[in-house]
Parts: C-alpha cells; sequence; structure tokens
C-alpha cells in the first residue's frame, strides 16, 4: 500500500515563526511536490523536486523554500510566516515515467496568527 | 502556461443519479496528459481517471468516465450511478508530456443526496 506522509494534520504558528512541514513517501519516487490548495484557486505549485539536493520553483516560490537530502523526505520550509501563508499543504510524489501516478499526503492545515 | 478552468464551483445530485463535472484547458501542446482527482472531506486527494491526448478512445474506470473533445480542449467527467460516497472535490489537472509538474484546475465540490 503506497503511502505519502506529511509530519502534521493541524499546525499553528506565529508570525514571523520559522515553519518547517515534512513529507515522506515510501515508493522510491523521484519526484516530490509541494502544493498550496486555496478556496477557489484550487492546487498551486510551490516547488518540485526531481531528484535527491534538486529543486525547481513552481508558481509561487516567494516566501518558502525547500530541502531534500534524502530520496524519501521533501520538506518545506517557510523561513519567516506570515498571516498569508495560512492555508492547507499538500505533499504529492510520483515515479518518473509520464503515466506514472501522482500519490498526495494528507496535508498540512497550517494557520499563522 | 497551460490553464485548467472548472467552471462550477458547486455541483449536486441525487443518490442514483448521473452527473458530469466540466473541465476545459488551453493548450498549444498536443500531447498532454489529464486527470481528474477526487478529494473526499478530510481525506487524501485520490485519482480518478486520467486520459492520454493521444488516445481517441475515452477513458473508463467502473462508474467514472470521460468525455474528450481535444479540438474543443474539453474533458468533463461523468459519474453514473451516484452514491453518498462520491461526495468530494473534484480536480481536474493537466500535464504536458514530458514535463513533471501538474496544473489544476480550482476544483468543484460535489453533493450526493440521499
Amino acid at each position: 500500500d503506497v503511502k505519502v506522509t506529511q509530519s502534521s494534520r493541524y499546525l499553528v504558528k506565529r508570525t514571523g515563526e520559522k515553519v518547517f512541514l515534512e513529507c515522506v513517501q515510501d515508493m522510491d519516487h523521484e519526484n516530490m511536490f509541494w502544493y498550496r490548495q486555496d478556496p477557489g484557486l484550487g492546487l498551486r505549485l510551490i516547488y518540485f523536486s526531481y531528484d535527491v539536493k534538486m529543486k525547481e520553483k513552481g508558481d509561487i516560490p516567494e516566501g518558502y523554500s525547500v530541502s531534500r537530502e534524502k530520496k524519501e523526505r521533501f520538506s518545506l520550509i517557510l523561513e519567516s510566516a506570515s498571516t498569508n501563508q495560512t492555508s492547507m499543504y499538500l505533499c504529492a510524489s510520483r515515479g518518473r515515467g509520464a503515466a506514472d501516478t501522482q500519490y498526495f499526503g494528507p496535508g498540512t492545515r497550517l494557520t499563522v496568527l | 502556461a497551460q490553464t485548467v478552468t472548472q467552471s462550477q464551483p458547486e455541483m449536486s445530485v441525487q443518490e442514483a443519479e448521473t452527473v458530469t463535472l466540466s473541465c476545459t484547458y488551453d493548450t498549444s501542446e498536443s500531447n498532454y496528459y489529464l486527470f481528474w482527482y477526487k478529494q473526499p472531506p478530510s481525506r487524501q486527494m485520490i485519482l480518478v481517471i486520467r486520459q492520454e491526448a493521444y488516445k481517441q478512445q475515452n477513458a473508463t474506470e467502473n462508474r467514472f468516465s470521460v468525455n474528450f473533445q481535444k479540438a474543443a480542449k474539453s474533458f468533463s467527467l461523468k459519474i453514473s450511478d451516484s452514491q453518498l460516497g462520491d461526495t468530494a472535490m473534484y480536480f481536474c489537472a493537466f500535464m504536458k508530456h514530458g514535463e513533471d509538474d501538474m496544473r489544476f484546475g480550482a476544483g468543484t465540490r460535489l453533493t450526493v443526496k440521499p
């Protein structure tokens, strides 16, 4: 049974705090993704990684950074959280084949006060 | 950049009836993939169905089928014999062949009523 897990389902942080969101997959997938989900906007890609230590900016990378030191783990970092980063964050992973299915984690609902 | 449009923010259907969710996309590419994902309340997003643009035949997965109109850039999802468990957000997504990232629409919230 394939699995993508995220470190927290719910997180509350204060403005200015540094926030780490962790994602782990057990499918040996090369590609991993971080999305932000907001009502009426769907899923917007923040960053993705196609290999260890490799990363590519998505549509909305400002205010975020990522780290991929191991193949199974992809971290999203908010260097200084702001209230407009309150959102649902979804992690996903997918193999290298174009026809491979993309699997999602359960999401982390982050509230920045 | 490719865009994906879902024009129906919310829909409802009676149990056992059929419902169609709309999706249009904009691209100049000829080789790409289209997807419908389902996100049940408080549960993980899962793939419902996938269509490869070079295939003429519409994809089908049990009660779920698509109407893929390549010239019109339309990719609708039909759910037959709707069940209460079909209540979810449905997202249409596009991925260009040879690329890694997927583009999503804004989603349609479907409620199946008993």
